[in-house]
């Protein structure tokens, strides 16, 4: 079956550094979504892509944040300069939304520790 | 306008019993509502979903109900067994845009034998 991958799994950085989080989507999805869950919360929105640009972004997604879809088969997140209150899982989903049928596959999620 | 209310936050039930977490919304333009099961360490993983054209759907041992009027769907899950122990997420969707999803805080269930 197919799956959503994440590398990597865990990631300690220092504060102000720049972490990129990897995801490899579901081969023929066309959307992809970042989503966190800070630990004990719920999960929360962060940004959806589709047609290579952003299509939505929540309020947590300020400028440190980017994505991109470097070619065919990757969806990456970067954080230009981690805080601490950036320590989070960052789940990668992706789905295939033809037909209505709006199931969002995740990711296990890479957990994200900003010291 | 674009919150899910979930509860209770955690629950505990007997092997056999029924399992029931509640949600509910405000924003009547919702238009998709997924049960995600969340194990420790895991992604959210989708359950079942429903519509709000319709009132219950069934999937094995998991239903889910939904009263349209009242703005609130649950997730019955019947014949609760030890590997049902895990976080349940209650979500929402719009019709347009990305349909990103809106999760409801998440419920902890503990099934004991």
């Amino acid at each position: 079956e197919p799956e959503v991958t994440q590398t990597p799994s865990h990631q300690v950085t220092q504060m102000g550094q720049e972490v990129i989080l990897r995801c490899v989507p579901i081969s023929n999805h066309l959307y992809f979504y970042w989503y966190r869950q800070i630990l004990g919360q719920k999960v929360e929105f962060l940004v959806s892509f589709y047609n290579n640009e952003i299509s939505e972004k929540s309020e947590i997604f300020d400028d440190q944040f980017s994505v991109e879809r470097p070619d065919g088969s990757n969806f990456t997140l970067k954080i230009r300069s981690t805080k601490l209150e950036d320590s989070a899982m960052y789940f990668c989903a992706s789905s295939d939304t033809r037909q209505g049928a709006k199931t969002q596959y995740f990711g296990p999620g890479t957990r994200l520790l900003v010291l | 306008q674009q919150q899910v209310k979930q509860s209770p936050q955690s629950l505990i039930v007997q092997k056999g019993g029924i399992s029931i977490i509640n949600c509910a919304y405000e924003n009547t333009a919702f238009d998709y509502f997924p049960w995600y099961q969340q194990f420790p360490g895991k992604g959210p993983a989708l359950l079942i979903a429903i519509r709000p054209d319709v009132s219950e759907k069934k999937e094995g041992r998991f239903t889910i109900s939904f009263n349209k009027s009242a703005k609130q769907f649950s997730l019955h899950i019947m014949d609760s067994q030890p590997g049902d122990s895990a976080t349940y997420f209650c979500a929402a969707t719009l019709p347009y845009n990305t349909d990103k999803l809106i999760f409801g805080t998440g419920t902890r269930l503990q099934v004991f034998p």
